[in-house]
């Protein structure tokens, strides 16, 4: 079956842009997780959806992120006024949660350089 | 706070040889959960393995297994027989149950180079 999808692959967006992040999980899993990585860094939390609600979002690093999955479904990351330390990559995982042992299936991420 | 330790920058091993990854974590929960991802160059997080705080046994899938003591708070990854499509950055990474949150705490990672 398809995996977890992520458009666009690439962003490159001028600073003070607003940019949108999107991710199509896995047809079925209930949990969806953004993560973002800098280079040469492990992927840090930002937020995480069961179904529609939005229940952690302690991991954005500020209010100019915002993050929807309105029909529990796809799921769009935003950020406004993007800032050069905005540049990374932005992963999005999803996963079935099933008792303890949920694996998390990662998109193939979308790298934002922001100039 | 959980955290997730992982000392080794990078890592060369030769092609057919074994080669250890550490990792050590700190909680203070009782149930946790640890996880080892691939990252190849291409970008994707790749699963490799499991292990639970209350597997008895230590965990194993095909060429990887986990080396996991508990006492010392560590999880080390055992890769048997390297292959050149082994080389790659490795996560190890911890669930955290916080606020209805599943989340994984990542480590900065380990650079595997296989050489031939």
């Amino acid at each position: 079956g398809a995996g977890v999808s992520q458009s666009p692959r690439y962003k490159v967006a001028k600073r003070g842009q607003d940019v949108a992040l999107r991710c199509d999980p896995i047809s079925g899993h209930v949990s969806l997780f953004w993560y973002q990585q800098a280079l040469g860094q492990g992927p840090e939390f930002l937020t995480y959806f069961q179904n529609e609600a939005q229940l952690d979002k302690s991991g954005l690093p500020s209010d100019r992120f915002f993050a929807e999955r309105p029909e529990g479904s796809v799921s769009t990351l935003k950020i406004q006024r993007t800032q050069q330390e905005d540049s990374a990559v932005y992963l999005c995982a999803s996963s079935k949660r099933e008792g303890w042992y949920n694996e998390q299936f990662f998109g193939p991420g979308t790298r934002l350089t922001v100039l | 706070a959980q955290k997730i330790t992982q000392t080794q920058p990078g890592m060369f091993v030769q092609e057919k040889e074994a080669v250890t990854l550490d990792c050590t974590y700190d909680t203070s929960d009782p149930s946790y959960g640890l996880f080892w991802y691939k990252q190849p160059s291409s970008g994707e997080m790749i699963f490799l393995i499991y292990q639970g705080s209350y597997d008895q046994q230590n965990a194993t899938e095909g060429r990887y297994s986990l080396n996991f003591q508990k006492a010392r708070k560590s999880a080390n990854l055992v890769i048997s027989a390297s292959q050149l499509g082994d080389s790659a950055m490795y996560f190890c990474a911890m669930r955290v149950d916080q606020g209805g949150s599943e989340k994984l705490v990542f480590g900065k990672g380990t650079k595997l180079t296989v050489n031939p």
